[in-house]
């Protein structure tokens, strides 16, 4: 398989406990994305690296939110100290500029759900 | 004006009909145009997508028309089948803002009947 993969696919956690979500992007990709996406909305960027250098953050994106891409290569998305509001899928996709544009490709997402 | 306007929320379509989503957007700095379809539980998958240089793409029985003008584009789908219901999302990218994340319309729950 050579998507996007996520893990875990599913998290329950207690609230005020810190989660971590893993993204490996398909490997020729320099581009990767976080994005989160509630029930019936559409997904909502919240960050974006372009190789290891995090080059932009949402505004949604709080101080108890933080991502990483060691080495350009997977990311992970850490939260601290969960709050109910943070239950979502967590989105991660890649992509790869070409002529012809710039087309991400999501992943599975990572299910959140904080009780 | 960040924003895309997606509509309807939701549609029900018979077997064999056509499906129409609209969505509108302000920007005109935006330069890329995909739609995405998603099922339950699963992430977003790249459906058909258009600049706009092109006026409309077709792909199998997807298509998108796009007009500059009034800054709106529409997915149709042709012959619609019950197993494409799902949820559709359009979305819209800046080339030149560097990062070129996308932004998403709401989303429309497409049904399809049998």
């Amino acid at each position: 398989d050579t998507g996007v993969s996520q893990n875990p696919r599913h998290k329950i956690t207690k609230r005020g406990q810190n989660v971590t979500f893993r993204c490996d992007p398909i490997s020729e990709h320099n581009r990767l994305y976080w994005y989160r996406q509630t029930l019936g909305q559409g997904p909502e960027f919240l960050t974006y690296f372009q190789n290891e250098a995090q080059l932009e953050k949402s505004r949604l994106l709080s101080d108890r939110f933080s991502a990483e891409r060691p080495k350009g290569s997977f990311s992970t998305l850490e939260i601290q100290r969960t709050e109910q509001g943070d239950s979502a899928m967590y989105l991660c996709a890649s992509s790869f500029r070409t002529n012809s544009g710039n087309t991400i490709y999501f992943g599975e997402g990572s299910w959140l759900t904080v009780v | 004006q960040q924003q895309v306007k997606q509509s309807p929320q939701s549609l029900i379509v018979q077997k064999g009909g056509i499906s129409i989503i609209n969505c509108a957007y302000e920007n005109t700095a935006f330069d890329y145009f995909p739609w995405y379809q998603q099922f339950p539980g699963k992430g977003p998958a790249l459906l058909i997508a258009i600049r706009p240089d092109v006026s409309e793409k077709k792909e199998g029985r997807f298509t998108i028309s796009f007009n500059k003008s009034a800054k709106q584009f529409s997915l149709h789908i042709m012959d619609s089948q019950p197993g494409d219901s799902a949820t559709y999302f359009c979305a819209a990218s800046m080339g030149n803002s560097g990062t070129y994340k996308y932004i998403f319309g709401t989303g429309t729950r497409l049904k399809v009947l049998a």
